[in-house]
Formats: C-alpha cells, sequence, structure tokens
C-alpha cells in the first residue's frame, strides 16, 4: 500500500524558534498534501490543504504567516511552525492523496506523524 | 462540521465480532462512506469506503443501509490490536476534505 514518511517523529524546541517538518510520498506522487494538527484526546482538524506547485488553502483560523507550507515537488510537503509557542505543541500530522489510488479518488494516506514540544 | 454521528465509546470481547455503528443523515446521493482508524499516537489508517452496496475487504465490512442514513463497519474476529479510535466520515468524490468527528473509540478486551 502507499506509504507516508514525517520527519522528526518528535522534536522539541524553544519557544520562539522556528520547526520544519517534512513529509513524503514514499512510492506515489501526490499532487495534494494535507496537514492536520491534533491536541490530546481530540479528533484530526484539517489546517491547510497543500497543492504542488501552488500555494497553500488554509483553513479558517489558521495563521498562514505562522504555519509555512511548502509542496516544492510531487513527493514532499514541509510544514514550518515560525517562531513557535508552548500552545503550538501538538500532533501535526500530514496525508498524502494518490490521484491514481484504486480505492478511489479521496483515500488519503497519512503519515505516523510529528510531536512537537514547545518549552 | 463532522456529518457524522458516533457512539463516543464502545467496548468488544477479543475474537468476538466488532460493530461500529454511524448515523449521516443527511447524506447526499454522491458522498461516500469512508471509515479510517486511528491507533494511540499513530496517524489514521485507511479501512474501507463505500458509496451504497455493501463492501469487504481483507480489514473489515461496511455495511450500508438502503437509505444510505446510517452504516456499519464490522471487524469480524476483533484483536487486542484493533483497539482504536474508529472515525466514520462522507465526502464525495473530488471534495478533497476529510472532515473528522470525534469518532469511536473501541476497546478490544481480552
Amino acid at each position: 500500500g502507499a506509504v507516508v514518511s514525517q520527519h522528526p517523529s518528535r522534536v522539541i524546541c524553544k519557544s520562539g524558534t522556528s520547526v520544519k517538518i517534512e513529509c513524503r510520498s514514499l512510492d506515489f506522487q501526490a499532487t495534494t498534501m494535507f496537514w492536520y494538527r491534533q491536541f490530546p484526546k481530540q479528533s484530526l482538524m484539517l489546517m491547510a490543504t497543500s497543492n504542488e506547485g501552488s500555494k497553500a488553502t488554509y483553513e479558517q483560523g489558521v495563521e498562514k504567516d505562522k504555519f509555512l507550507i511548502n509542496h516544492a515537488s510531487l513527493t514532499l510537503s514541509t510544514l514550518t511552525v515560525t517562531s513557535a509557542h508552548p500552545e503550538d505543541s501538538s500532533f501535526y500530522i500530514c496525508s498524502a492523496r494518490d490521484p491514481y489510488s484504486p480505492r478511489g479518488l479521496e483515500t488519503q494516506y497519512f503519515g505516523p506523524g510529528t510531536r512537537l514540544l514547545v518549552l | 462540521d463532522a456529518k457524522t454521528t458516533q457512539p463516543p465509546s464502545m467496548d468488544c470481547a477479543e475474537g468476538r465480532a466488532a460493530n461500529l455503528p454511524c448515523n449521516h443523515s443527511t447524506i447526499s446521493g454522491n458522498e461516500y462512506v469512508y471509515w479510517y482508524r486511528q491507533i494511540h499516537s499513530q496517524g489514521p489508517q485507511y479501512i474501507i469506503h463505500g458509496l451504497k452496496n455493501n463492501e469487504t475487504n481483507e480489514m473489515a465490512s461496511l455495511i450500508i443501509t438502503e437509505d444510505r442514513k446510517s452504516s456499519t463497519l464490522i471487524l469480524p474476529h476483533a484483536t487486542l490490536r484493533d483497539t482504536a479510535v474508529y472515525y466514520c466520515i462522507v465526502s464525495i468524490q473530488g471534495a478533497q476534505k476529510l472532515v473528522f468527528g470525534q469518532g469511536t473509540r473501541l476497546t478490544i478486551n481480552p
């Protein structure tokens, strides 16, 4: 099946620093990738939709200048949390859509997640 | 907003069938029903999806009522590794977005 990886799996940083999270589709080309955030004991919340070669589309309430998304290739999207603060501590999960998946257009393949802790 | 309603939690004995219900009374004719699950501290995993016919794969079966207002995910022989939060999502093809509700926390007991 399709595999999506994330790096790093866990990161601890100081308040005010920036953190970059990578999301890669390993065995397929993903024209669209998605970034989610999940707080403890809560569901996943979509932050933004990332299309290769174009600007990301952010969900309402998500600051695009704080959460920078770059989807420079068909297998890589990055999320940069700029000037991170303790309230940004969360579980960040990416997913990728395989346009040729036999399971259908809306099947998303998720990465293992990145746990961010801002001190 | 999520368009589905699921019980917050369920328990099932190991080896028995786990039946997870989902209500989606406002589902449109072109919306599919998707099921994902999330094991603790991992990314969600695709399980199955369907439009109106019942579906079965190596992981589970999906039973959709004739009026399509509800569905049931069936794990035929639950194991301890099936303990997870199960999400039922409705989405049209091409919409791209998957909106996650609160899901059902399924606990498989030995």
